[in-house]
């Protein structure tokens, strides 16, 4: 299984950008990258998912280098919503749900 | 379309105690998920079924049994409460494998306390 490693904590203000770095340096050749944002005392929620290159949607890109062992969620232009625990989770997403481990997480705060 | 629902939201037992926790998903996902959150951490995999009719153990196992009542429930039996497994516990669903860009979906969590 792919362990991840991510920064405990980061602090930012409202409008930087804000980039969150994933290191998964066993990741294996069907694993995907999925970044989830968790708020308190709810769920965590999907927020990009990739498997190599650059991806981008209406919140957020994901950039993964060649070598695929680590990955960055970028945010733009973070508010002060954007305040949570951001994970990043490594796994063969799409084999018959395998097993799918979570790391500890990034608790990112947003200050005005 | 509810999603993933959970119940009970949240339930106090006492050491020793039994308590089941249910999962229900109408999305006709094939994978289902459970995981624990301690408080200030992240979650912790218990059980996962990748199909109805098949369950695996996952991180945190011990202490917890499940079910697989069919496709769309997955219920999590806690047969002698422990105040170790005070916890949020969050149930997860997954489609069929091989679906691009589709991702889990969690359910709001059943908050537990074991005194």
């Amino acid at each position: 299984l792919a362990k991840t490693t991510q920064p405990i904590s980061m602090d930012s203000y409202e409008g930087q950008e804000v980039n969150i770095t994933c290191s998964h340096n066993n990741i294996a050749t069907n694993d995907y990258i999925t970044w989830y944002q968790q708020f308190p005392s709810q769920g965590p929620r999907f927020i990009i998912q990739g498997y190599k290159t650059k991806v981008t949607n209406e919140v957020a890109s994901l950039f993964i280098p060649a070598d695929r062992k680590s990955s960055t969620l970028s945010l733009p232009r973070v508010s002060l919503s954007d305040t949570a625990v951001y994970y990043c989770l490594v796994g063969d997403i799409y084999n018959q749900g395998g097993k799918l481990i979570f790391g500890q997480g990034t608790e990112l705060s947003v200050k005005p | 379309n509810a999603g993933v629902t959970q119940t009970p939201k949240f339930q106090v037992l006492k050491t020793g105690q039994s308590m089941t926790l249910q999962c229900a998903q109408d999305m006709n996902h094939n994978s289902m998920y459970w995981y624990r959150q301690d408080p200030g951490m992240g979650l912790r995999l218990i059980y996962y079924s990748a199909s109805e009719g098949t369950t695996d153990k996952g991180e945190v196992p011990n202490g917890y049994n499940v079910s697989r009542l069919n496709k769309r429930e997955f219920s999590l039996r806690l047969e002698s409460a422990a105040p170790s497994q005070t916890s949020v516990y969050f149930c997860a669903s997954i489609p069929f494998w091989g679906r691009r860009g589709e991702t889990q979906y969690f359910g709001p969590g059943t908050r537990l306390l074991v005194l």
